[in-house]
């Protein structure tokens, strides 16, 4: 049974860098057949898509936040991580790390950690 | 970036009722369309992948149709523990974007 969980600090100053981590059991993160994301969600807004890793190590990042953020596998601790740097209130969000499966041709956000809350202040 | 709008916002039904949920991209994106749900607290659970396939685990009452740009989720019998909101995703193009949301209270 695949099992994502999220683990950092809950709290980053304004204009540092928010490190956060997903350690994966019962799959591995360079497995080849399936990759990573990471999804954020605003308090009582809705969802906003950061970007894939995949397990090769390339990264696709979402365009409005790719100047700040940069995401990487850590094969031998079976974990990705999210760095998302010049952190402002904006980036206060609940933070969930995601594994991406092929579904008839195209992806879906099929496995979700329980979320993390990260807050800017 | 392909814009999801959802359809409606919020509703309000009773358990039994038919509920159908709308999402319209703002291009078309054949049929790759995910629908999940998510209560309060929680992480989002993947319940349609593909515009109508049913995700594992998830009941029969759940079903998914559409292609283009107009989608349809709809839960034939509503039961106490499908109050919750529901989003559609677009997964044909990168960023992938999710639609506002809909709850069903």
């Amino acid at each position: 049974q695949v099992q994502l969980q999220e683990s950092g600090p809950g709290l980053v100053k304004p204009s540092e860098t928010l490190s956060l981590t997903c350690s994966v059991s019962g799959a591995s993160v360079d497995g080849g057949t399936v990759y990573w994301t990471w999804i954020r969600q605003p308090p009582g807004k809705g969802l906003e898509w950061i970007g894939y890793i995949y397990y090769s190590g390339t990264t696709n990042y979402n365009s409005v936040l790719k100047s700040r953020v940069t995401m990487s596998l850590d094969t031998s601790k079976n974990h990705f991580t999210l760095k998302m740097n010049s952190v402002t209130a904006a980036d206060t969000a609940v933070y969930y790390c995601a594994r991406v499966r092929m579904k008839r041709g195209s992806d879906a956000f099929d496995i979700w950690g329980q979320g993390t809350v990260v807050n800017v202040s | 970036d392909i814009q999801m709008t959802q359809s409606p916002s919020s509703l309000s039904a009773s358990v039994g009722d038919r509920v159908s949920i709308t999402c319209q991209a703002s291009e078309s994106i054949s049929t790759s369309l995910n629908w999940y749900q998510q209560k309060p607290g929680r992480a989002p659970k993947l319940l349609i992948y593909a515009a109508s396939g049913l995700q594992s685990g998830v009941p029969s009452r759940f079903s998914g149709s559409g292609s283009g740009r107009d989608f349809t989720l709809v839960i034939t019998s509503l039961h106490p523990d499908d109050f919750a909101t529901y989003y559609c995703q677009q997964s044909y193009t990168t960023p992938r974007t999710f639609g506002q949301g809909t709850t069903v209270e």
